[in-house]
């Protein structure tokens, strides 16, 4: 069974830094791209950003790029991302996610709740 | 950014009776490898979001058959042939052909 589970969330003030971890089990990791999707409270979806399989190739969505870091760690299942400079619209729920454009293969995780106040 | 647009944005149905979401994209999502990256995501109320079409018209693994998706060019459809009470939550359409991938507003689906 493919589990995700995202671990790392909590309050920060804005300025600050918080680095998620997403856990992945139930396949072979390094065979997929990782992702990040988040979500503000009572909103939509936004899709963060993706890694490669072989963390060669990363993209990231405008507002977050140069603050956000995302990367992985295949020999332990692990993948991250590393929010810098946090800003009170960084307020979300942010899920990590494994998924194909090409065939049935799309999980997502429990999300980690994000607050960003003062 | 490619725009998805959505509507309606709010769609009351009675159960047993057929629904349909409409998504229109600010430009073609045709691929250079020929392929249009464009997604029905549902997510049901405190759940996380579980995709339930990709590439136009393929139902993922454990979807059920009365979700089926259409669409070409710049238009898309998510239609449910019979609306069941589980189905209620909130209806994105999103496309993953050109970066960033977007989503649609949302449609939340509530039963009359």
């Amino acid at each position: 069974e493919v589990q995700l589970v995202e671990s790392g969330g909590g309050l920060v003030q804005p300025g600050g830094s918080l680095r998620l971890s997403c856990a992945a089990s139930g396949f072979t990791f390094s065979s997929y791209w990782m992702c990040w999707v988040r979500q503000a409270p009572g909103k939509g979806l936004e899709w963060l950003g993706n890694i490669r399989q072989d963390g060669s190739e990363v993209q990231y969505l405008d507002p977050v790029k140069g603050r956000f870091t995302i990367s992985r760690d295949n020999a332990r299942n692990l993948v991250y991302l590393q929010m810098n400079s946090l800003r009170v619209e960084d307020t979300a729920v942010y899920y990590c996610v494994t998924t194909s454009r090409d065939r049935s293969w799309d999980f997502w995780g429990q999300g980690a709740l994000v607050t960003v106040s003062s | 950014d490619v725009v998805m647009t959505q509507s309606p944005l709010s769609l009351p149905v009675t159960l047993g009776q057929p629904a349909s979401i409409s998504c229109r994209s600010s430009q073609t999502l045709v691929d250079s490898d020929g392929n249009i990256y464009f997604n029905w995501f549902q997510q049901r109320p405190g759940q996380s979001p579980r995709r339930l079409i990709y590439k136009i018209s393929n139902r993922d693994s454990g979807v059920p058959d009365r979700f089926s998706g259409s669409g070409s060019g710049t238009d898309f459809t998510l239609e449910i042939s019979r609306v069941e009470a589980e189905d209620v939550g909130v209806y994105y359409c999103m496309q993953g052909t050109l970066w960033p991938w977007t989503f649609g507003q949302g449609t939340k689906v509530e039963i009359k």
